[in-house]
């Protein structure tokens, strides 16, 4: 099954910028947006990014997202300790007919 | 401020029906801006989109589930809900209800608490 490959872990010091990546393919991240999705543990996952750009209101502009071709990033600048949390990238798969996730990627603040 | 509570048994016995239900408050189900539905995640696993529902009624599944998921909608009482059959070890899993923005990103943009539901007799 097609999906979205992310690094397991990133890691960062408070103040830092962290970016992480999220490769897809031709039917998913190539045709369509991607969206980002902050989870911090008990809670529920958070709109952080849509339209592979766009901030949902309340969202900080320390977090951005960027999409060329068939893989997407999620920056974070500024690092903070209440960033850490695990982040997910998604997008529609056109061949699968399906919203399809990346593994998601363990951000540690040092 | 948008809220869905879930409710639906923690434990499901192998071979039964899992059923969920997500009651919406805060905001309308009747609304055409948006679709409702279900995401899981399996122990160390990612997340898995399970399928949503319009207002009207209309269903849209995942191929992989689709000969064992319903997704229904009660206007009425502002809820929708999700019955998975033939369930076994391979369905535990956390299972989220979500609230999808309509357009062609269809972004999650609301998330119930979460139900962690184990398949297990």
């Amino acid at each position: 099954q097609s999906v979205l490959t992310q690094p397991p872990s990133a890691s960062g010091t408070p103040g830092q910028r962290v970016t992480i990546s999220c490769s897809g393919s031709t039917s998913n991240i190539g045709s369509n947006p991607v969206n980002w999705y902050q989870h911090l543990p008990g809670t529920a996952p958070k709109l952080l990014i849509h339209s592979n750009n766009q901030r949902p209101s309340g969202v900080p502009d320390r977090f951005s997202g960027s999409k060329s071709g068939t893989s997407a990033s999620l920056a974070i600048s500024g690092l903070q300790s209440e960033d850490e949390a695990d982040y997910y990238c998604a997008a529609w798969d056109d061949s699968l007919d399906v919203r399809v996730f990346g593994g998601g990627t363990k951000l540690t603040v040092l | 401020q948008l809220q869905l509570q879930q409710s639906g048994p923690g434990l499901v016995k192998p071979s039964e029906t899992l059923s969920l239900t997500c009651t919406v408050s805060g905001g309308s189900i009747s609304s055409s801006s948006y679709y409702w539905g279900w995401i899981r995640q399996p122990p160390g696993k990612r997340l898995e989109w399970i399928g949503s529902i319009y207002y009207s009624g209309k269903t849209h599944y995942n191929p992989s589930l689709k000969s064992r998921v319903t997704i229904s909608i009660d206007t009425s009482k502002n809820q929708f809900s999700l019955h998975l059959s033939s369930v076994t070890a391979a369905d535990t899993a956390v299972y989220y209800c979500v609230r999808e923005v309509g357009g062609v990103v269809r972004p999650v943009d609301h998330w119930g608490q979460g139900t962690p539901v184990t398949v297990s007799s």
